[in-house]
């Protein structure tokens, strides 16, 4: 089993729709998580970065992280076309030499 | 302030040669670690180093190094290299290695393509 799975996707929905993105982990170490945004032909971009579990909101964007489940989400509201990109999902324990384990992630298109 | 940056953005090589990339991590960061991305494995880690000490590494061959300097820029360097070392190389840096302030910001990523 990965140390993280996420969804294959693709993931194509209308403007205006709610997106829900999801990872599940098997390492119970794993302490941060973040979601990384990454449009064709460049570098990821960090969209959220919480620690253990909880919910964060950043304007359009909420993660959520259940610990006891393995489980963590990204949900975006009133998608844009300018949200069409690959999501990661990204985590690590809290160690000072723990490594960032990604899931493969997951296209994401919003039709206008 | 500044992102990261790498040098160069692309770059095509013949098997058998040998390639260094470069990486200048965000002022102050003093971490930075080094990824291989490719359609059919995703983003693999490879290297981190933290004050010019490796801190970990992930499970490439020999082949793949790396070195950072007192100035926390790093270079990557791929010796022999192979077909499957295409991929998008990705270079990331955050304040520490770790622990709260372990977030990584990335850079836009070096393509090599070996022919």
């Amino acid at each position: 089993q990965k140390e993280v799975e996420q969804d294959p996707g693709p993931l194509s929905v209308p403007e205006g729709a709610i997106v829900s993105l999801n990872c599940t982990y098997s390492n119970s170490a794993f302490q941060y998580f973040m979601w990384y945004r990454q449009y064709s032909r460049k570098g990821p971009e960090l969209l959220m970065y919480t620690y253990s579990s909880g919910n964060k909101e950043d304007g359009r964007f909420t993660a959520q992280v259940d610990k006891s489940s393995k489980y963590i989400s990204l949900f975006i509201r009133d998608s844009q076309p300018s949200d069409s990109a690959t999501y990661l999902c990204a985590m690590r324990s809290s160690g000072a030499n723990s490594k960032l384990t990604f899931g493969k992630g997951i296209t994401l298109s919003v039709r206008p | 302030k500044a992102g990261v940056t790498q040098t160069p953005r692309y770059l095509i090589k013949t098997r058998g040669q040998q390639v260094t990339l470069s990486c200048s991590p965000i002022s102050g960061h003093r971490s930075v670690s080094w990824y291989q991305q490719t359609p059919g494995q995703g983003l693999q880690f490879l290297f981190e180093y933290f004050s010019e000490t490796q801190r970990n590494k992930g499970n490439f061959p020999g082949r793949f190094s790396g070195r950072q300097f007192s100035n926390s820029r790093s270079e990557m360097n791929v010796s022999t290299l192979e077909l499957g070392d295409s991929a998008l190389y990705l270079c990331a840096s955050s304040l520490s290695a770790g622990g709260p302030l372990g977030e990584q910001y990335f850079g836009p990523g070096t393509r090599l393509t070996v022919t």
